[in-house]
């Protein structure tokens, strides 16, 4: 079927640390991609997309590159600062289509 | 820029009770949304409307009525609440087609708390 999968979280790192969340689809043809931040108390906003294989979304020193060979769309931020913790959903979309799929979302804690 | 709002915030039912939850954006967006989060489990969508004057269901719809009541507002409806409706509830819309594209992008209301006892 289609679905969206993410690694569990909760993510704790210490600020500055490197991020990694992880990100896998499945789909027929060529979904658009998306990551999406949750703040608490707040309604979702997108973060970063990628509509075709080899794009890479980028936003607020975040990075998600579109693999199609590996099905893949993970997450990366270099230094990650207190104000990152957040949910943060990966999502698919087929092209022209209505229905976006989200996964289960990671929760990222980060200390200072 | 109010965005996308929603009504009320917080609500609790008990079980049988119906209550209908509001939805309106600003954007002249075309499409919208209702989704329901779940711990665990991410979003799921309840049932969209495409354009105005249309309904479809999405991958949750059963307990659930839909209506679109104009370009701007979309409601959700609980005929007879259970306690596994208890979730927090989103509304969300997207831009009108352009040159034959959906624009994909996603935007959120703050969501409605509901407890079901």
């Amino acid at each position: 079927g289609n679905s969206v999968t993410q690694m569990e979280g909760p993510v704790t790192l210490s600020e500055e640390a490197f991020l990694t969340i992880n990100c896998t689809y499945t789909a027929t043809g060529y979904p658009s991609l998306f990551w999406y931040v949750q703040y608490p108390g707040e309604g979702l906003q997108l973060l970063l997309k990628a509509t075709k294989a080899d794009d890479k979304g980028s936003n607020k020193g975040f990075e998600a590159t579109y693999r199609k060979e590996t099905t893949s769309f993970h997450l990366e931020k270099g230094s990650v600062q207190v104000s990152d913790s957040a949910v943060y959903f990966c999502a698919r979309r087929r092209t022209g289509g209505f229905k976006t799929i989200f996964g289960a979302g990671t929760r990222l804690f980060v200390k200072a | 820029n109010a965005g996308v709002t929603q009504t009320p915030k917080f609500q609790v039912l008990k079980t049988g009770q119906s209550m209908t939850l509001q939805c309106a954006q600003d954007m002249n967006h075309n499409s919208m949304y209702w989704y329901r989060q779940d711990p665990g489990m991410g979003l799921r969508l309840i049932y969209y409307s495409a354009s105005e004057g249309t309904t479809d269901k999405g991958e949750v719809p059963n307990g659930y009525n839909v209506s679109r009541l104009n370009k701007r507002e979309f409601s959700l409806r609980l005929e007879s609440a259970a306690p596994s409706q208890t979730s927090v509830y989103f509304c969300a819309s997207s831009a009108s087609r352009d040159r034959g594209r959906v624009d994909e992008k996603l935007f959120f209301g703050s969501g409605t708390q509901l407890s079901v006892l």
